[in-house]
């Protein structure tokens, strides 16, 4: 089982809308999680760090349900420039991160 | 101030053939990560320095692959004996302290075997 999985989408929305990601991760000693943004043939961003909580910056806001050990990440008022692939990124124990495969989202005009 | 960088930005090679990745990482960060990202997929760890030790080599594939970090700054990625399915991006990403959980990305190097 791989340690963090999300729907790879793609998700195709209109300008304005609200758009949810969610992803889920395998290890329950699993200690931060992040969101990071990817553009096309560019390295991976972070966007957010993810708490339980629940945090928001501007039009996001990412979730951690530590019992279902899930997260999820909401993007209200989609702009176009938030095109991107969203990965979610989990670190558990030791300094490396484990990234999901990334959740394509294309905001039309 | 400058970010992670990488060179070569692509590399074209022959299967069998031999190649040297290299990263700069931020001026004293002092933790340094490999990671390999393939099409349509998540970045996937190989390694991690902490100064000029390998801290965890764990997710380095088998041993035709090797990384050094002799001065505690730039570290080579070595593939030997490269295959077709080597073919990817190799990314590399430094913090500031292990701990510090912010890792910055350098721009990959996009590795193509024939």
């Amino acid at each position: 089982r791989k340690e963090v999985e999300q729907d790879p989408g793609p998700f195709n929305v209109p300008e304005g809308a609200t758009v949810a990601f969610n992803c889920t991760y395998s290890n329950s000693a699993s200690q931060s999680f992040f969101w990071y943004r990817q553009d096309c043939r560019k390295e991976p961003k972070l966007l957010m760090s993810v708490y339980s909580s629940g945090n928001e910056d501007g039009r996001f806001t990412a979730q951690l349900n530590r019992a279902s050990q899930y997260i999820s990440l909401l993007i209200r008022d989609s702009k176009l420039s938030d095109s991107a692939t969203y990965l979610c990124v989990v670190k558990t124990g030791a300094n490396n991160l484990f990234f999901g495969t990334g959740t394509r989202l294309t905001v039309i005009p | 101030g400058a970010g992670v960088s990488q060179t070569p930005s692509n590399k074209v090679t022959e299967k069998g053939k031999y190649v040297e990745l290299r990263c700069d990482p931020i001026s004293g960060h002092t933790a340094l990560y490999w990671y390999r990202q393939s099409l349509g997929q998540g970045p996937e760890f190989l390694i991690y320095f902490q100064g000029t030790g390998a801290a965890d080599d764990s997710g380095l594939p088998n041993d035709r692959f090797f990384a050094v970090r002799p001065e505690g700054s730039v570290s080579t990625l070595k593939i030997q004996r490269t295959e077709r399915g080597d073919s990817a991006v190799y990314l590399c990403a430094s913090s500031l302290t292990p701990d510090q959980e912010t890792q910055y990305f350098g721009p990959g190097t996009r590795l193509l075997v024939l």
